[in-house]
């Protein structure tokens, strides 16, 4: 399988402070990767498509291919960025049907 | 509004008494899938299918079933659901052949298995 992981099942933050959610994945060849949010009690969205390099919410994420890292990064976190992000493979996934998920990682940030 | 419906939001019931939770979209979408949420393992996918007539297991299919007789939906059976099926589910789709593969999800339903 080729697999996408998050190494922190946790990270808390104060507000105002820099963080970065970590992923790596084991692909070969050109990846493409993504971000999901999933607020408290509301459905998985879209944060971050790897393709399109732009900024959400003020959240941003390179792809880096000689670490194999798609790290999310926001430069001052927000009270209301706590909830759960997944870095995910692309769907349908193509060739390989066997691609995992990251097990996601909680982020609290606190007042 | 562009969306993935699924029914029942929430649902108690007891073991070995068949369910089915209802799935459907209308974006047109080709992929579908079935995913459960648990604390500390994240998102596992169950089954999906890439079109019409044409499933395919996940990595933990074992008590539930799928069909995909129409496009737009996408019910997830337990014939026979037992305490550890308990969980947190999500219906999801996506457009085959889309720039993006970005996957639109549900809303989640929340099942419980006494």
């Amino acid at each position: 399988a080729q697999r996408v992981t998050q190494p922190e099942k946790l990270l808390s933050v104060f507000k105002g402070a820099p963080v970065e959610l970590k992923c790596n994945y084991s692909y070969s060849g050109s990846p493409e990767l993504f971000w999901y949010v999933q607020y408290s009690r509301q459905r998985l969205q879209l944060l971050l498509r790897h393709i399109s390099r732009e900024s959400i919410k003020g959240f941003t994420a390179d792809l880096n291919k000689g670490e194999t890292s798609f790290h999310l990064k926001k430069p001052f976190a927000q009270e209301e960025d706590s909830a759960m992000y997944y870095c995910a493979p692309p769907t349908p996934p193509g060739n390989n049907r066997k691609l995992i998920w990251g097990l996601g990682t909680s982020l609290a940030v606190n007042p | 509004e562009a969306q993935v419906t699924q029914n029942p939001r929430y649902l108690i019931t007891v073991t070995g008494k068949k369910l089915t939770v209802t799935c459907s979209q209308n974006m047109n979408h080709e992929y579908m899938s079935w995913y459960r949420q648990d604390p500390g393992l994240g998102l596992r996918q169950i089954y999906y299918s890439m079109n019409v007539e044409v499933t395919d297991k996940g990595d933990v299919p074992e008590g539930y079933k799928v069909s995909r007789k129409e496009k737009r939906n996408f019910p997830l059976i337990l014939e026979s659901p037992s305490p550890n099926q308990t969980s947190l589910y999500f219906c999801a789709s996506s457009l085959l052949g889309g720039p993006t593969g970005e996957l639109f999800f549900g809303e989640g339903s929340r099942l419980t298995v006494l």
